[in-house]
This record gives structure tokens, C-alpha cells and sequence, in this order.
């Protein structure tokens, strides 16, 4: 089955600063890598997702990159605020006759004031 | 929209006790997923249903959990006995068919003492 690798497990920033976390997944026939973002007692929430057939996308300060060579990927966030800090996960799946996500184990992001 | 409805939020039971978590997805929503989530892991799916069928259970432990949709709506997850080990939080999602995002519930913080 799919295995997803996450880093770095905590990563703190000052805020303005960018953010960066980096994931590898092991089946490639994954297609589709959402990241999820999730806060203290809250489910997880998708902030941004990419597919195969794209190697990078962007939504206001958040990208994701894709490099299905290398099976990585990774997140992006500029200008970052006290209010990005949570805990992000990683997600890949193969979107063939049912969406199973193997999830990373998260990054817990701390933005410093 | 209303999101994806779960309770209780929290639980506390003794091992060897039964325990029983309420899921009700989106409106419209045909397919449903259970997620453990151990405390600093990312999510693991348990269960995924598409109606009131289960799509893949291979995650299920059988032997103690077990898990029904009956009409195709909300569904139930269930526990027993719990052990030590069960102790995650118990995330509900949902999504309409395949390719498509999954919104996740609030969860339900199950402590087994």
C-alpha cells in the first residue's frame, strides 16, 4: 500500500517568514495530493490540493509543488501569520474506483509573533 | 452548508467497555469514511462506505470494531470491548463520489482508561 513521509515533524517561524513541508509518497500510481490543515480540537480542513497532471498550483499564499519523478511534494506558505499556525498533514491516493487518503503524520507549524 | 455532523465529542470509558460514535454527513453526500487519529499521527482510514456499502474495511480490526450505514445516511461506528490502545480521536468524512474533496467532522476524543 501507499506510504506518505512527512518533514519536518515542528517547524517554527517568525512571522512574514515563509514556511516549507515536504512530503514522499511511495505508489506511483498516486495521483492526487490534497494537504489538510487542522487546528486545536477541529477536524482536518483541505487548504489546497494538486493532481498529476500538474506540477504546481497556487492559491494566494499558499502553493503546493509536485515532482512525480521523485515522488515529493511540497507546501508552501509565504507571508506567514499567527493564524497559519496548526498542524498540517500530507495526503496522497490513487482516484480510481474509490478515494482512500494515506495521510503523513503532520507538521505542527508555530508562527511567532 | 451544515458540514459533517459528529458526537459525542468527547468519551471516557473503561477498558473492556463498549462505546459507540454518530456520524451524519452532508446532505447528498454518498460517500462516508471513519479515520482513527492517535494523538501526534496523521488520520488512518478504517472504514469507507459508498451508499450504504462498505468499499474497503481492510483497516477495520473486525475482531472489536464494526461499523454500518444502513440507509445510506448517517452511520455508527462501534467498539467492542475497547483496550488502551483505542484511545484517538475518531474522525468522520464525507464526499461526493470518487474525485472529489472530503470534508472531515470535528471528531470524537475517545479516552480509554
Amino acid at each position: 500500500g501507499e506510504n506518505v513521509e512527512q518533514h519536518p515533524s515542528t517547524l517554527s517561524v517568525q512571522e512574514g517568514d515563509s514556511a516549507v513541508i515536504k512530503c514522499t509518497y511511495s505508489d506511483s500510481a498516486s495521483n492526487y495530493f490534497p494537504w489538510y490543515k487542522q487546528e486545536l480540537g477541529k477536524g482536518p480542513q483541505l487548504i489546497i490540493d494538486i493532481r498529476s497532471n500538474v506540477g504546481e498550483k497556487k492559491d494566494q499564499r499558499i502553493a503546493v509543488t509536485l515532482n512525480k519523478t521523485a515522488k515529493h511534494f511540497s507546501l508552501h506558505i509565504t507571508e506567514t501569520q499567527p493564524e497559519d499556525s496548526a498542524v498540517y498533514f500530507c495526503a496522497a491516493s490513487f482516484s480510481g474506483s474509490a478515494r482512500q487518503l494515506t495521510f503523513g503524520s503532520g507538521t505542527q507549524l508555530t508562527v511567532l509573533p | 452548508e451544515a458540514g459533517v455532523a459528529q458526537s459525542p465529542r468527547y468519551k471516557i470509558i473503561e477498558k473492556r467497555q463498549s462505546v459507540a460514535f454518530w456520524c451524519n454527513p452532508i446532505s447528498g453526500h454518498a460517500t462516508l469514511y471513519w479515520y482513527q487519529q492517535i494523538l501526534g499521527q496523521g488520520p488512518k482510514l478504517l472504514i469507507q462506505f459508498q451508499n450504504n456499502g462498505v468499499v474497503d474495511d481492510s483497516q477495520l480490526p473486525k475482531d472489536r470494531f464494526s461499523a454500518e450505514r444502513l440507509k445510506g445516511v448517517d452511520s455508527t461506528l462501534k467498539i467492542q470491548p475497547a483496550k488502551l490502545e483505542d484511545s484517538a480521536v475518531y474522525l468522520c468524512a464525507s464526499s461526493l463520489p470518487v474525485n472529489t474533496e472530503a470534508f472531515f467532522g470535528q471528531g470524537t476524543r475517545l479516552t480509554v482508561v
